[in-house]
């Protein structure tokens, strides 16, 4: 079945760093790629998406590249900022033919920066 | 306009008592997603709703479980005999259809506790 696996947490840098978190996917089909992030005592809130292979997403200075290649959606900042503290969830959806485009998601990254 | 909203916000039950959690998705959505989020299990899909109908109930953990919607809106998720291992934070997402590129949109979640 459809999976993801994004790396392990807690990821503490300091403000300005230069920030990657990996995400692989295994589906079948051809998924739509989502990063999900969570603030403290927030909701759940979409962060970017791609829906095809090569697509890149992006929003508040965050980018992830559709790399179906290497089946990768990897999340990237150049400068983090306090305010980023939050937990990052990466996301596929895959339909086909009579199944629901439920979301499947990772295990979340928790990001801590630091002044 | 107004998000999704959930209800109660916290449900604390007794082991053995049955619950029902409630979403009110964002008009005009027509898909609606419940998911449940615990320490264990991480994000995991429970169901999905097109309209009042449940293509997939995949996700949900035993026969306790139930879902309705009614007049493609306000959708009742019910855990019955509730167990100590159904404590978790459940959540409710909508979105305009169920197209797999399409966002979903998060409630706050309603949190669950079984003593």
């Amino acid at each position: 079945g459809d999976s993801v696996t994004q790396m392990e947490g807690p990821v503490t840098l300091s403000e300005e760093a230069f920030l990657t978190i990996n995400c692989t996917y295994t589906a079948t089909g051809y998924p739509s790629l989502f990063w999900y992030v969570q603030y403290p005592g927030e909701g759940l809130q979409l962060l970017l998406k791609a829906t095809k292979a090569d697509d890149k997403g992006s929003n508040k200075g965050f980018e992830a590249t559709y790399r179906k290649e290497t089946t990768s959606f990897h999340l990237e900042k150049g400068s983090v900022q306090v305010s980023d503290s939050a937990v990052y969830f990466c996301a596929l959806s895959a339909s086909q033919t009579g199944t629901a485009s439920k979301l499947t998601f990772g295990t979340g990254t928790r990001l801590q920066v630091t002044l | 306009g107004a998000g999704v909203s959930q209800s109660p916000s916290n449900k604390v039950t007794e082991k053995g008592k049955d619950v029902e959690l409630r979403c009110d998705p964002i008009s005009g959505h027509t898909a609606l997603y419940w998911y449940r989020q615990s320490l264990g299990q991480g994000l995991e899909f429970l169901i999905y709703f097109q309209g009042n109908s449940a293509p997939d109930k995949s996700g949900l953990p035993s026969d306790r479980f139930s879902a309705e919607r009614t007049g493609g809106s306000v959708s009742t998720l019910t855990i019955q005999r509730t167990q100590q291992e159904d404590s978790a934070v459940y959540l409710c997402a909508s979105s305009w259809d169920p197209q797999p590129y399409n966002e979903q949109f998060f409630g706050p979640g309603t949190r669950l506790t079984v003593l």
